[in-house]
C-alpha cells in the first residue's frame, strides 16, 4: 500500500528565509509522487510532480523538491518565502491502477512579515 | 481555459437531511473524481468515474451517499441523510488521461457543508 507522512503540521518562517516542507513516503514500488498547494478557499493546485525521471524536481513558484529512495524521502523547498507562499501543502502518492492519489494530512505555512 | 466548477460553494443543513452537490469538469476530461476533506486532514477519495462508469467507489459510504456521472460530463454527489460527521469539504477534481497512467488532477475550489 502507498502511503505519505507529512513530518510537520505547522511551519512558521520569515519573508525572504528558505523553506523546507517534509514528507516520507511508504510505497511497494517506484512511486510517483507530487506536492499540492491549497490557498483559503481555493482549490487544489498542482506544484511539482515526481515520476521517475531526474531526482530534483523543479516547480512553479520557485519551489522544488528531492526525491531521494534511501531515505524516502520527498521534501519540499524554495530558497526565499514569499508572504504569498502562506497556504496549506499537501504531499502526494499515486497509488497503484487507477489514478487515485493518497494525501498526506498537510503542512501549514505561515510566513511572517 | 475554463477550471472544474462546483457549486453550491457553501451549504448548511441540518443531520438527516439531503444534500446535493455539482462538479463540471474540464472540457474534454475522462476522468473525475470527488473526494471529502474533514478539517485538519487531507483529502480523501469516494468515488472515481471514467466517462460515465465508476473505476472506484470502495470508499464511498453507499449507505448514505450516492453520485453519478450521466452522460460522461458533469457530476453530482448526494448525502442522504447527513450526518454530523460528514461536515467536510467535497473537492471535484478531473483528469485528461486515463485510468493508470494519469497526468495533474485539476481540482475545483470545492463545496463547503456544515451539518448541524
Amino acid at each position: 500500500a502507498q502511503s505519505v507522512t507529512q513530518l510537520d503540521s505547522h511551519v512558521s518562517v520569515s519573508e525572504g528565509t528558505p523553506v523546507l516542507l517534509r514528507c516520507n513516503y511508504s510505497s511497494s514500488y517506484s512511486p510517483s509522487l507530487f506536492w499540492y498547494v491549497q490557498h483559503p478557499n481555493k482549490g487544489l493546485q498542482l506544484l511539482l510532480k515526481y515520476t521517475s525521471a531526474a531526482t530534483l524536481v523543479k516547480g512553479i513558484n520557485g519551489f522544488e523538491a528531492e526525491f531521494k529512495k534511501s531515505e524516502t524521502s520527498f521534501h519540499l523547498t524554495k530558497p526565499s518565502a514569499h508572504m504569498s507562499d502562506a497556504a496549506e501543502y499537501f504531499c502526494v502518492v499515486r497509488g497503484t491502477g487507477a489514478n487515485n492519489l493518497f494525501f498526506g494530512t498537510g503542512t501549514r505555512l505561515t510566513v511572517i512579515p | 481555459e475554463a477550471g472544474v466548477a462546483q457549486s453550491p460553494r457553501y451549504k448548511i443543513i441540518e443531520k438527516r437531511q439531503s444534500v446535493a452537490f455539482w462538479c463540471n469538469p474540464i472540457s474534454g476530461h475522462a476522468t473525475l473524481y470527488w473526494y471529502q476533506q474533514i478539517l485538519g486532514q487531507g483529502p480523501k477519495l469516494l468515488i472515481q468515474f471514467q466517462n460515465n462508469g465508476v473505476v472506484d467507489d470502495s470508499q464511498l459510504p453507499k449507505d448514505r451517499f450516492s453520485a453519478e456521472r450521466l452522460k460522461g460530463v458533469d457530476s453530482t454527489l448526494k448525502i442522504q441523510p447527513a450526518k454530523l460527521e460528514d461536515s467536510a469539504v467535497y473537492l471535484c477534481a478531473s483528469s485528461l488521461y486515463v485510468a493508470g497512467d494519469g497526468g495533474e488532477l485539476f481540482f475545483g475550489e470545492g463545496s463547503r457543508l456544515t451539518v448541524l
